[in-house]
């Protein structure tokens, strides 16, 4: 069945750490997303790709970096320079790269917590 | 600009009775406009969306939501709840074929059923 897969599903990191997310899609969608979630709030875009090796920062870049080496893989990294981590990230991809008329296709999400 | 606003962040109603979870949007040209249901710890699963055709429109599970112009409304409806819609709603809208960037989720709508 064709879908997104994020993993882990739990990730726990320690101050000063990088940690990557991995997020893999067999959809052959050309447009990756990455966004962050927090209790109480609508999703917030961190990064996304509409191609290969191309990427474009969000709303809330900071703190984070992407690579889009293959078009079926996203993986994202939160370094030590994102002060406030902790938090339920959501990978998307989507036919086109605005997705406004087709819609996202959403993986299941990492929850982070820094520890 | 455009923006979306939820207009309740919490709705609970008995199992069996209708459901409505309201929406109000703001953007400057014709807007595509979805509604995602998010279950705990699972990722966002389009229910409907609307793209300029009809105005009335029909999603998975029974749900529907109408787009009102004068109204700036595209509210979502489901005539009889079921225990299993128990969950977070997202309205989310896109100006036309736009950036990822431009798209705006809404802070959610959290569904309770009572039984």
């Amino acid at each position: 069945d064709g879908g997104i897969t994020q993993s882990p599903k739990y990730l726990f990191r320690k101050e000063g750490q990088n940690v990557t997310l991995s997020c893999e899609q067999n959809l052959n969608h050309d447009a990756m997303y990455w966004y962050r979630q927090d209790p109480g709030q609508g999703l917030r875009l961190i990064y996304y790709s509409q191609i290969v090796n191309d990427f474009q920062k969000g709303d809330i870049a900071e703190g984070y970096s992407v690579s889009r080496e293959k078009k079926e893989s996203f993986p994202l990294t939160v370094t030590s320079a994102q002060k406030n981590p902790t938090a339920f990230y959501l990978c998307a991809s989507s036919i086109d790269e605005a997705g406004d008329n087709y819609g996202y296709t959403f993986g299941s999400g990492t929850r982070l917590t820094v520890v | 600009a455009q923006s979306v606003t939820q207009l309740d962040s919490h709705v609970s109603v008995s199992e069996g009775t209708p459901v409505l979870l309201r929406c109000n949007y703001s953007s400057s040209y014709s807007p595509s406009l979805f509604w995602y249901v998010q279950h705990p710890n699972k990722g966002l699963q389009l229910l409907l969306k609307y793209t300029s055709a009809a105005t009335l429109v029909k999603g998975i599970n029974g749900f529907e939501a109408e787009f009102k112009k004068s109204e700036t409304s595209f509210h979502l409806t489901k005539p009889s709840a079921h225990m299993s819609d128990a969950a977070e709603y997202f309205c989310v809208v896109g100006e036309g074929y736009s950036s990822a960037s431009k798209i705006i989720f809404g802070s959610g709508t959290r569904l309770s059923i009572r039984p």
